[in-house]
């Protein structure tokens, strides 16, 4: 009955892998997002996608490739991974004009 | 561009006491203002909101009034509990960037028994 369930919740892996992280939501909403959450617990936006169209693109490495198969779906795939990549991701769903988002328990990728 | 800033943290009280979290913003336009909770080890939940100046969003005996004038939005409860220790966001989204939040820099709440 998870609402934004994302997968997996820890991901340690070494520098240079390539990872994905799956999230989905049952909402119904139209828009979903990725968040990145640093070690201060700073909360900023990478990308957001409204009906499988991106249109929230923030200064993110080209490393970092999203992509939507459906509206309930948005999956983030990491390349050759750094270790500033460590951090918490979040994905969020929400119906677009409305506003408020919901969110996933977030993933912990932990780069060594 | 559009900003949020809260007060800075950690907060730490006892219980029963008297929460304020300070929270103002800039933005374009007309924005709809959030407060959000995380707590230890969790994803973030939406605490309340309010969408136009002069609502006042509350729940769990938190508050919070938008203010236009001051450009505020803080967070308020007249007792806190143990239970409250957690992560508090103020966000805020603008009909011109409704796509996604902007968030405060999080301010970490402890209550001590």
């Amino acid at each position: 009955d998870t609402a934004v369930s994302q997968t997996p919740k820890y991901l340690v892996t070494q520098m240079g892998n390539d990872k994905s992280i799956k999230c989905e939501q049952n909402l119904g909403h139209d828009t979903m997002y990725w968040y990145k959450q640093d070690s201060k617990k700073f909360l900023k936006i990478m990308f957001s996608y409204n009906n499988k169209e991106l249109i929230i693109n923030e200064t993110v490495p080209n490393r970092f490739s999203p992509k939507s198969p459906d509206k309930a779906h948005l999956n983030l795939h990491i390349n050759s991974l750094e270790l500033g990549d460590s951090a918490v991701y979040f994905c969020a769903s929400s119906q677009a004009q409305v506003g408020e988002a919901f969110f996933g328990q977030g993933t912990r990728l932990t780069v060594v | 561009g559009n900003s949020v800033t809260q007060m800075e943290g950690p907060v730490t009280l006892s219980e029963e006491a008297f929460l304020t979290i300070n929270c103002t913003y800039t933005a374009t336009g007309y924005p709809s203002l959030f407060w959000y909770v995380q707590y230890p080890g969790e994803g973030l939940q939406l605490l309340l909101k309010a969408t136009k100046a002069d609502d006042k969003g509350s729940n769990k005996g938190f508050e919070a009034t938008y203010r236009k004038e001051t450009t505020s939005f803080h967070l308020e409860k007249g007792s806190v509990q143990v239970s409250d220790s957690a992560v508090y966001f103020c966000a805020l989204t603008t009909p011109q960037g409704a796509q996604k939040l902007v968030f405060g820099q999080g301010t970490r709440l402890t209550i001590n028994p």
